[in-house]
């Protein structure tokens, strides 16, 4: 069956990087996502990556697929206190409808 | 702002009580959906909607009721709960079923079971 695991906390100072990891066992993936929920809020889709990709960058954000470990990264350059927030990786495999799969979701807290 | 307003926000409700949360979304989406958030847990998917019709059948307790009476609308009516119920639930819309990961979520009710 699907699992999707990320470590549960990160702690990054303003101006680093930070780079969040979700491993996952389902290999008959097609898209993993990215979705940032910050406080008080609901989770909003940042940033996903086809399953054929091995990197995607946008902006400040570059996703990493290594297929052959089943790993995706989030990185976040220049790390802001306002990326503070919570960060779930979710996959979509083929054959299971348009289910998502997520998981636990990464609290990033950035400090000064 | 995201055009998916939950209320109440939160709400503490005894393991007798009757509540329903409720969910509008204000975007012209077909696609419904109830998602359960719990501390150290992945996201869950309980209910799927689509032009006022379940779609999906996950493995929710009868104590979760859902109603869509249109497309804009969604309730979770919620009865002799567990205190394990407490959590998170959100509220998300999409254009249509087939499309999930681009929902608009709400921004939560924070439910608490005593």
């Amino acid at each position: 069956g699907e699992d999707v695991e990320q470590s549960l906390f990160l702690s990054v100072r303003e101006g680093d990087s930070s780079v969040i990891n979700c491993t996952y066992t389902d290999s008959s993936s097609t898209y993993l996502y990215w979705y940032k929920q910050e406080p008080g809020a609901g989770l909003q889709l940042l940033t996903y990556i086809f399953s054929n990709m091995d990197m995607k960058q946008d902006q400040r954000l570059t996703v990493l697929l290594n297929k052959k470990d089943k790993h995706l990264s989030l990185r976040i350059a220049d790390t802001q206190t306002g990326d503070s927030a919570i960060y779930f990786c979710a996959e979509k495999v083929t054959g299971g409808g348009n289910k998502l799969t997520f998981g636990t979701g990464t609290q990033l807290k950035v400090e000064l | 702002e995201t055009g998916v307003t939950q209320t109440p926000r939160h709400l503490v409700m005894g393991m007798t009580n009757k509540k329903s949360l409720k969910c509008e979304q204000h975007l012209g989406h077909n696609a419904m959906y109830w998602y359960k958030q719990s501390a150290k847990k992945p996201l869950e998917l309980m209910f799927v909607y689509s032009l006022e019709e379940r779609v999906e059948n996950n493995s929710v307790p009868s104590r979760f009721s859902p109603e869509c009476p249109n497309s804009s609308h969604l309730f979770l009516h919620l009865h002799t709960l567990q205190p394990e119920d407490s959590a998170l639930y959100l509220c998300a819309s999409s254009q249509d079923w087939s499309r999930p990961a681009e929902a608009f979520f709400g921004q939560g009710t924070r439910l608490t079971v005593v």
